[in-house]
């Protein structure tokens, strides 16, 4: 079945590193997502990265792909106040749509 | 130069009220998306549009009638509104290409909330 799991809730401190996890099921997912969503607003594609590649790298984001484990990671570095969100993992997977875990809602902490 | 607009931002509405969601997108995509958030923030895909025929139809009630007038416009009109239908919805497109295809692109939503 299709599945996308992830934490509900991430606390960091300014400045630091934030790192938001996700496991999928569907083996034949051909590309992966982070997308982020601010109150009120809708989801915004924040990158993605396809299901050969192990690391994409954009800027203060780091998405580590493992493929065997199915698990992706979202690592935000020197995280700011701007960067409180949910931040949504999600799957294109092999029925031609996409499925989204539930958010992981990331605050920041002076 | 807003990419996917949706119309209205906000509905309050009574049940058994008939209401409509309109959205429009100016990328040039040709395949377009309605989701429904509910207030746990879980996001699921309702229906998929690609060059106005009906791709995706997920387990929806029958209340809820997808149109697509052209590619640039998919509107969501529910029957009977339920209060279980209150949620925020948001319509998407993207392109049908092969490179393309898989990127969407959210509007910002509309919350409807049925007393």
């Amino acid at each position: 079945g299709e599945d996308v799991e992830q934490s509900l809730f991430l606390s960091v401190r300014e400045g630091d590193s934030s790192v938001i996890n996700c496991t999928y099921t569907d083996s034949s997912s051909t590309y992966l997502y982070w997308y982020k969503q601010e109150p009120g607003a809708g989801l915004q594609l924040l990158t993605y990265i396809f299901s050969n590649m192990d690391m994409k790298q954009d800027q203060r984001l780091t998405v580590l792909l493992n493929k065997k484990d199915k698990h992706l990671s979202l690592r935000i570095a020197d995280t700011q106040t701007g960067d409180s969100a949910i931040y949504f993992c999600a799957e294109y997977s092999s029925a031609s749509k996409i499925i989204f875990g539930s958010g992981t809602r990331l605050s920041i902490r002076p | 130069d807003t990419a996917v607009s949706q119309t209205p931002k906000y509905l309050v509405t009574q049940m058994g009220n008939d209401k409509s969601i309109k959205c429009e997108q100016n990328l040039g995509h040709d395949t377009m998306y309605w989701y429904k958030q509910d207030s746990k923030k879980f996001l699921k895909i309702m229906f998929s549009y690609n060059n106005k025929e009906l791709i995706i139809n997920e387990t929806v009630p029958n209340r809820f009638s997808p149109k697509s007038p052209d590619k640039a416009h998919l509107n969501l009109h529910i029957n009977s509104l339920e209060l279980g239908d209150s949620a925020v919805y948001f319509c998407a497109s993207s392109r049908s290409d092969r490179v393309g295809y898989h990127e969407q692109y959210f509007g910002p939503g509309t919350r409807l909330t049925v007393t």
